[in-house]
């Protein structure tokens, strides 16, 4: 089954700086690859997904990369603010939705006035 | 649309209670999913349907069970709690649009 695993687990970056968080998985059939925010004690979210037909997906100061051949993904977050702390989980699953979802560990990240 | 709804949102329960975890979407989606998040840790999936009828164990399945009532309702049941299931425990549902959409979560402690 899959596997998926998230490293930092914790990241404290300066506002204003970059976060870079990476995630690794272990099925080659995974082609969707989902990002979440989970504030405090709240529900995830999605922020941003990407499909394994494409190698980088935008969305104002989020971005996603993936190397399929390497079975890596990595959440860039530019010009971070106070408001992106949060825990974020990847995922990697089946486009199809009847697949079932497993996520990495989660990144606890905190952004520093 | 409600979303993903889920009661109860607290529950205490004592060791080898038993109780059922209800949760309901309104988004026509046809997967549903039950997580739990330990505290400081990440969602681990415990059972997930993805069709009216159909239910497959997940990554945490032991000392669960559940039902797929309907297309709209997926419960979770603990037949005798143990305090290492103490845990917040999340319902999700996706549909078409591949999003997975999470319902507000029940804080369960088991003493």
């Amino acid at each position: 089954g899959e596997n998926v695993e998230q490293h930092p687990s914790t990241l404290s970056v300066q506002e204003g700086d970059s976060a870079v968080i990476k995630c690794t998985y272990s099925d080659s059939a995974s082609n969707y690859f989902p990002w979440y925010k989970q504030e405090l004690g709240k529900r995830p979210q999605l922020i941003i997904d990407i499909r394994s037909n494409v190698g980088e997906k935008k969305d104002q100061r989020i971005a996603v990369t993936l190397n399929k051949t390497a079975k890596h993904f990595s959440l860039h977050i530019t010009e971070t603010q106070p408001e992106d702390s949060a825990v974020y989980f990847c995922a990697a699953t089946l486009y199809s939705s009847a697949s079932k979802i497993i996520f990495g560990s989660g990144t606890r990240l905190s952004i520093r006035p | 649309n409600a979303g993903v709804t889920q009661t109860p949102k607290f529950q205490v329960l004592k060791t080898g209670q038993s109780m059922t975890l209800q949760c309901a979407q309104d988004m026509n989606h046809n997967s549903m999913y039950w997580y739990r998040q330990d505290p400081g840790m990440g969602l681990r999936l415990i059972y997930y349907s993805a069709s009216e009828g159909t239910t497959d164990k997940g990554e945490v399945p032991n000392g669960y069970n559940v039902s797929r009532l309907n297309k709209r309702e997926f419960s979770l049941r603990l037949e005798s709690a143990a305090p290492s299931q103490t845990s917040v425990y999340f319902c999700a549902s996706r549909g078409g649009q591949r999003e997975q959409y999470f319902g507000p979560g029940t804080r369960l402690t088991v003493t």
